[in-house]
């Protein structure tokens, strides 16, 4: 089955500083990769999406994520963080070898916290 | 996401009650879900639908039940709700033009059951 791992609970970045929120998955085949972003009391809006092609996928607001294979990551990065940025993210995964409907497996998410 | 709509936005209720909350979208989307999202767990699928005849179950349906209306309207039912139903519930939709259209998601709804 498929999973994916966020390790980090929270993570903080000062505003102009590099971001990276980490993400690793399983599958047993290849992966279908996302991203979604959640403000406060708002639902999960889309980033972006890693299906084929490119290793780097360029999303939303700035944001760009790189698959690694070999390393079964897919980490969610953005050049210069702003406060607005501050938002719990979460990595989902599909499994691409199984046929029919796959739900997306989510992560427990990480809290990004950028101070000004 | 304006366009999905779920009520009530937060709703409080007693151990044993029959609770139902509502979903409806403007996107003409054919594809529907709920979800709950708990602390640390993440999001998991209760139940998913891909058109009104079509209702399935994720990997959380027990203590669940849905209606498909219409096209536009996904109703989930807590037949006799539960402490551990307590959780934030959402609605979300997907067009169905491909397995990985991205989900758009209401602003959800919170559920408290004493």
């Amino acid at each position: 089955a498929q999973s994916v791992a966020q390790p980090e609970d929270q993570v903080n970045v000062a505003e102009g500083n590099p971001l990276t929120v980490k993400c690793t998955y399983s599958v047993s085949g290849n992966p279908y990769l996302f991203w979604y972003v959640q403000y406060p009391n708002r639902g999960l809006q889309f980033l972006l999406k890693y299906i084929t092609g490119d290793n780097l996928v360029k999303g939303s607001y700035g944001f760009e994520a790189e698959f690694n294979k070999s390393q079964t990551s897919f980490h969610l990065k953005k050049p210069s963080a702003l406060v607005s940025d501050s938002a719990l993210y979460f990595c989902a995964v599909r499994d691409r070898a199984n046929t029919g409907f796959q739900k997306l497996v989510f992560g427990t998410g990480t809290r990004l916290l950028v101070s000004p | 996401d304006a366009d999905v709509t779920q009520t009530p936005r937060n709703r409080i209720t007693k151990t044993g009650k029959r609770i139902m909350l509502e979903c409806s979208q403007t996107k003409g989307h054919d594809r529907m879900y709920w979800y709950r999202q708990d602390p640390g767990l993440g999001l998991r699928l209760i139940y998913y639908s891909f058109d009104v005849k079509d209702i399935n179950k994720g990997e959380i349906s027990d203590g669940y039940s849905v209606s498909r209306q219409a096209q536009a309207k996904f109703s989930l039912s807590l037949e006799s709700a539960i402490p551990n139903q307590t959780a934030l519930y959402f609605c979300a939709t997907s067009d169905s033009t491909g397995v990985n259209s991205p989900l758009h998601f209401g602003n959800g709804t919170r559920l408290t059951v004493t």
